[in-house]
């Protein structure tokens, strides 16, 4: 069974950029879309956007369009969500999930462990 | 924009049924997961689909959606079920996450 492996925690300045990655361990990259979700201290989860890897095409909520970038690497089984212009508000974990089909829809299945970014000067 | 609203909290006594609703327009016309994630660790997901299990979910989960309301059912709710609750839909090829309902069993 497919099980999603992040990055480890990552701290960073206000203004920097962070980069999060996502691997797909003991299991083939799925062919459906991957999702990138993230949940502030207390808060419920939020969607940022995802990609679906097998048509190269990603998508971001209005919320995080033009500072966010969702890429893929086949080859490694590996996805990535990079937030750039971080903020104090930024602090939060970030998820990754596998989708169910290869549209912008379905379940949020399986799910990574999490990666905490926490912004701070 | 689209909007999903939960109750913020739901209290039951354990082997008793735990409703939680998740509420927004029209849903009935949409597909509704439901995920659960307990302190310190990932959602899981419970139901898709509106009514489906994963393998591995216990029969005591269960869904509905019908109008403007999804809801979630926990029969026979164990002290194991005491988590947050998250539905989910699509909407304009955007996902929404509900508002979150907090399972106490008391």
């Amino acid at each position: 069974q497919v099980q999603l492996v992040q990055s480890g925690a990552e701290v960073k300045r206000p203004g920097s950029s962070v980069k999060v990655s996502c691997r797909a361990s003991g299991g083939a990259f799925s062919t459906s879309a991957i999702f990138w979700v993230r949940q502030a201290p207390g808060q419920g989860p939020e969607w940022m956007g995802g990609i679906i890897p097998v048509f190269h095409t990603s998508k971001y909520t209005r919320k995080f369009q033009g500072r966010v970038t969702i890429s893929a690497d086949a080859s490694t089984g590996t996805a990535y969500m990079e937030l750039r212009s971080l903020r104090s508000d930024d602090t939060a974990l970030y998820y990754c999930a596998g989708g169910s089909t290869t549209r912008w829809g379905g379940w949020f299945d399986p799910w990574g462990q999490g990666t905490l970014v926490t912004v701070s000067s | 924009s689209y909007e999903l609203t939960q109750p913020p909290s739901v209290s039951v006594s354990p082997g008793q049924t735990a409703s939680i609703t998740c509420s927004g327009n029209e849903l009935g016309y949409k597909h509704v997961s439901w995920y659960q994630q307990k302190p310190g660790q990932s959602p899981i997901l419970v139901i898709f689909e509106d009514n489906k299990r994963p393998s591995g979910i216990p029969e005591r989960f269960s869904g509905s959606n019908s109008g403007n309301t999804a809801t979630l059912t926990i029969s026979g709710t164990q002290a194991m079920d005491e988590a947050d609750y998250y539905c989910q839909a699509w909407d304009s090829n955007t996902a929404i996450f509900g508002t979150g309902t907090k399972v106490t069993a008391l």
